[in-house]
């Protein structure tokens, strides 16, 4: 089944003590990105890659990290986290690029900082 | 720079009633425009979306939307609803041209379907 999973689902965790949230694709997709849901304000993107080693900033990059050393993988990096990264996340795959093409979304992860 | 606005936050509306779940953007450029749906606790999954051609889109699970390039406006359509789709609604653009690939989603609108 073509899917993106996202580990863990659910997550409470201290200001400061680093996190990783994986993000993998079994679609062979070359396109992958993070976004944040908050109430009131929908999806933003926080980072991206078009392929293999090149990531780039979203619009909300500040206070998170990404690698994109495999295709399939896409680990979102909370090195600090602080209480305003207490959000619903999500990771979306798609076949490239292009802005016509559909994005696949993860199943979010919820993220509690305290 | 894009934007969308979802200009109703949330729609309660009766089982087997019509529904439209209303959209603008803003854009300097030419955009791609999408609908996606949330179901509780889920992630998002595409309902249409439109490129060129026909005005008039249909996508899964009866709905359709139409654009209007006049009014900037997106608004998506269901004639007749169902318990089922319950969900939160995203409206989203992406610029045509765009090298980022992403895209601009309106706040979401919270459709409660009541028996």
């Amino acid at each position: 089944e073509a899917q993106v999973t996202q580990n863990p689902r659910y997550l409470i965790t201290v200001t400061g003590k680093k996190l990783t949230v994986t993000c993998s694709q079994n679609m062979n997709h070359e396109y992958m990105s993070w976004y944040r849901q908050d109430p009131g304000l929908g999806l933003r993107q926080i980072y991206y890659s078009m392929n293999v080693e090149v990531t780039d900033k979203g619009d909300v990059p500040e206070g998170y990290k990404v690698s994109r050393k495999e295709k399939r993988n896409f680990p979102l990096i909370l090195e600090s986290p602080s209480p305003n990264q207490t959000s619903l996340y999500f990771c979306a795959s798609s076949q490239d690029r292009s802005s016509y093409n559909e994005q696949f979304f993860g199943p979010g992860t919820r993220l509690t900082v305290l | 720079a894009q934007s969308v606005t979802q200009l109703d936050s949330q729609v309660p509306v009766f089982e087997e009633a019509p529904v439209e779940l209303r959209c603008n953007y803003s854009s300097s450029v030419s955009v791609y425009l999408f609908w996606y749906v949330q179901y509780p606790n889920q992630g998002l999954q595409l309902l249409l979306k439109y490129l060129s051609g026909s005005t008039l889109v249909k996508g899964i699970n009866g709905f359709e939307a139409e654009f209007n390039k006049s009014q900037t406006s997106f608004h998506l359509r269901k004639p007749s609803v169902h318990i089922s789709d319950t969900a939160e609604y995203f409206c989203a653009v992406s610029d045509q041209k765009g090298s980022q690939g992403n895209l601009i989603f309106g706040k979401g609108t919270k459709l409660s379907v009541k028996p």
